[in-house]
């Protein structure tokens, strides 16, 4: 039981290149979420997925989209970085909303 | 919408001292409260949360933490740390009607020196 994955670990990216970050949860869950974590800023969800076929705007979604392709994996996309989205990625998934379980992360550097 | 202040960034505190982290939220709904501990380089996982009752909460390894609905906090407390406690913690609130969407703090840095 791996939980919750993310793919790749560090990304370094220049302006501009696109890129998908991939996330899959083997508990079952319904609902799946994307973060951006910034020092001093806490956690900032960028786009969440209530349940498979259903995707919504959190926070901070400008520069982003996702696909929930299964009930297992939901990917964040990157269309055209800019350096301001350099920051940690978390990916995280919950059944109920008592607890959510997290990813380990994706550093991405946009240079 | 709920904002959530998380009142140190930083926190150094000896091995086997008493340690608090403060919370404080604003909401104009009902929420429910939590904490998340990070450790370097890993993801967060839970360490307690307030749903509802008692107005003090157990968690994980040693933790405890009081709501206090008149005052809009949370705090944490550990009465005696461990070199195992460095990590970073973070509050976190969710509407009671939309549960499903936490507000973070900004996080406090725990360091415990020995």
């Amino acid at each position: 039981n791996a939980g919750v994955t993310q793919t790749p670990k560090f990304q370094v990216l220049k302006t501009g290149q696109s890129m998908t970050l991939q996330c899959a949860q083997d508990m079952n869950h319904n609902s799946m979420y994307w973060y951006r974590q910034d020092p001093g800023m806490g956690l900032r969800l960028i786009y969440y997925s209530a349940s498979e076929g259903t995707t919504d705007k959190g926070e901070v979604p400008n520069g982003y989209n996702v696909s929930r392709l299964n009930k297992r994996e939901f990917s964040l996309r990157l269309e055209s970085a800019a350096p301001s989205q350099t920051s940690v990625y978390f990916c995280a998934s919950s059944d109920f909303i008592y607890e959510q379980f997290f990813g380990p992360g994706t550093r991405l550097t946009v240079l | 919408a709920q904002s959530v202040t998380q009142l140190d960034s930083q926190v150094p505190v000896f091995e086997e001292a008493p340690v608090e982290l403060r919370c404080n939220y604003s909401s104009s709904v009902s929420v429910y409260l939590f904490w998340y501990v990070q450790y370097p380089n890993q993801g967060l996982q839970l360490l307690l949360k307030y749903l509802s009752g008692s107005t003090l909460v157990k968690g994980i390894n040693g933790f405890e933490a009081e709501f206090n609905k008149s005052q809009t906090s949370f705090h944490l407390r550990k009465p005696s740390v461990h070199i195992s406690d460095t990590a970073e913690y973070f509050c976190a609130v969710s509407p009671k009607a939309a549960g499903n969407k936490l507000t973070f703090g900004g996080g406090t840095r725990v360091l415990v020196k020995p």
